[in-house]
């Protein structure tokens, strides 16, 4: 069972250059997330997708859009990427309410702007 | 908007010990889901324990424990005997019902010593 699933694990972009962090989850959630994770910022909500065809700001939306392409799918665009951009990227899944409810994790992608 | 704030940036105990992490939260909302997450070395995103707003008794598993005061909005987790696996990021994470987004605080690093 994969879970979520991210990809890439790492990569290094040059001020300016444009990227797509991708994601997908097996487990039939309708919820879907975006954080980044700083040193001493924890995680912050970048943007997240309640169902197919909506998106919602987090708290960190600026730089960034969002496509969620179908239930499996919610991708990550950083159109001109900017050195404050550096972090670790993690998209999430989980379904929306309910006894058992929890958000899973993908392993997280390294990103580097230099 | 609900934050969540962790005071504890850092903390340190030897093995077999107890340690408690706190947990605030701000929120005018009555029925919400409080989270503690643990993310070790590796970067992936454990779920510890689930704490539903609307349940007095507090949540428990294994040697994990969480103390709930709803009226104080605290949600400490206290994790008994400690071992060097529980060497980790801890992260407090909230969620209001019929809501999508969780908010997570900024997270506390434990160290277990041997």
């Amino acid at each position: 069972n994969a879970g979520v699933t991210q990809t890439p694990k790492f990569q290094v972009l040059k001020t300016g250059q444009s990227m797509t962090l991708q994601c997908a989850q097996d487990m039939n959630h309708n919820s879907m997330y975006w954080y980044r994770q700083d040193p001493g910022m924890g995680l912050r909500l970048i943007y997240y997708s309640a169902s197919e065809g909506t998106t919602d700001k987090g708290e960190v939306p600026n730089g960034y859009n969002v496509s969620r392409l179908n239930k499996r799918e919610f991708s990550l665009r950083l159109e001109s990427a900017a050195p404050s951009q550096t972090s670790v990227y993690f998209c999430a899944s989980s379904e929306r309410q309910g006894p058992n409810t929890e958000a899973f994790f993908g392993q997280g992608t390294r990103l580097t702007v230099v | 908007a609900q934050t969540v704030t962790q005071s504890q940036p850092e903390m340190s105990v030897q093995d077999a010990e107890t340690v408690t992490l706190s947990c605030t939260y701000d929120t005018s909302e009555n029925n919400y889901y409080l989270f503690w997450y643990k993310q070790p070395p590796s970067r992936q995103m454990i779920l510890v324990i689930r704490q539903e707003a609307y349940k007095q008794q507090n949540a428990t598993e294994n040697r994990f424990s969480v103390n709930f005061q709803k009226a104080a909005k605290s949600f400490s987790l206290k994790i008994s005997d400690s071992q060097l696996g529980d060497t980790a990021m801890y992260f407090c994470a909230f969620m209001k019902y019929r809501d999508d987004k969780i908010i997570f605080g900024k997270g506390t690093r434990l160290h277990i010593l041997p």
